[in-house]
């Protein structure tokens, strides 16, 4: 079936960095760009940036820019995320999300990755 | 950056009301436009895209409208399993923005 499976929690220190995966299956995996989406505790949904698994090309939202990097592996149909510099207010749980072509809106989500920052 | 902003913020509402949520664009962003549901726990769904279109699977209780800068979501008949809370989101040259939400509650 058509799903995206993430990787367990995570609890880092300030100043750490946090490397999110996301592991796509039953649908071609270079054929959809995947973003990643933030929402911290009682928040709304903060998008993150994409990543097109197909040429590695990236688009980071400006908050996000220069502590973001997002990856991938075609050959385990994984995309990465991780964030670097983590501070206490990035405690969030992190979405990765398929976005279906000439659609523009994201149809399949992974369940979610929490991550705590405290020291 | 487009900025989305929502109305209202928190909706109160009775099984088999007609619902309607506003999300103003700061600029024009034509019909890229999609409307998600959330429940707590849980992953966004994709309920609406290009505006008006409605993703297989939503009941057709559920309908989006507007282009440019001003869109609304539509839930015709509230239903129990509606009391959740729903993002409108932005698409404009490779940059994509939600809105702060809005949360429907049981009246």
């Amino acid at each position: 079936q058509v799903q995206l499976v993430q990787s367990g929690a995570e609890v880092k220190k300030p100043g750490a960095s946090v490397k999110v995966s996301c592991k796509a299956s039953g649908f071609t995996f270079n054929g959809y760009h995947v973003h990643w989406v933030r929402q911290a505790p009682g928040q709304g949904l903060e998008w993150m940036g994409w990543i097109n698994p197909n040429s590695g090309a990236t688009n980071y939202a400006q908050k996000f820019q220069g502590r973001v990097t997002m990856t991938r592996d075609t050959s385990i149909s994984t995309v990465y995320m991780e964030l670097s510099r983590l501070r206490s207010d990035d405690t969030a749980v992190f979405y990765c999300a398929r976005d279906r072509p000439y659609v523009y809106g994201m149809d399949v989500w992974g369940q979610g990755t929490t991550v705590t920052v405290s020291s | 950056d487009i900025q989305m902003t929502q109305s209202p913020s928190t909706l109160s509402a009775s099984v088999g009301d007609r619902v309607t949520i506003t999300c103003r664009a700061s600029q024009n962003i034509n019909s890229w436009l999609a409307w998600y549901q959330q429940k707590p726990g849980r992953a966004p769904k994709l309920l609406i895209y290009k505006a008006s279109s409605l993703e297989s699977g939503v009941p057709p209780r559920f309908s989006g409208s507007g282009s440019g800068t001003e869109f609304t979501l539509t839930i015709s008949s509230l239903q129990p399993d509606d009391f959740a809370t729903y993002y409108c989101q932005q698409y404009n040259t490779y940059s994509w923005t939600f809105g702060q939400g809005t949360k429907v509650e049981i009246k």
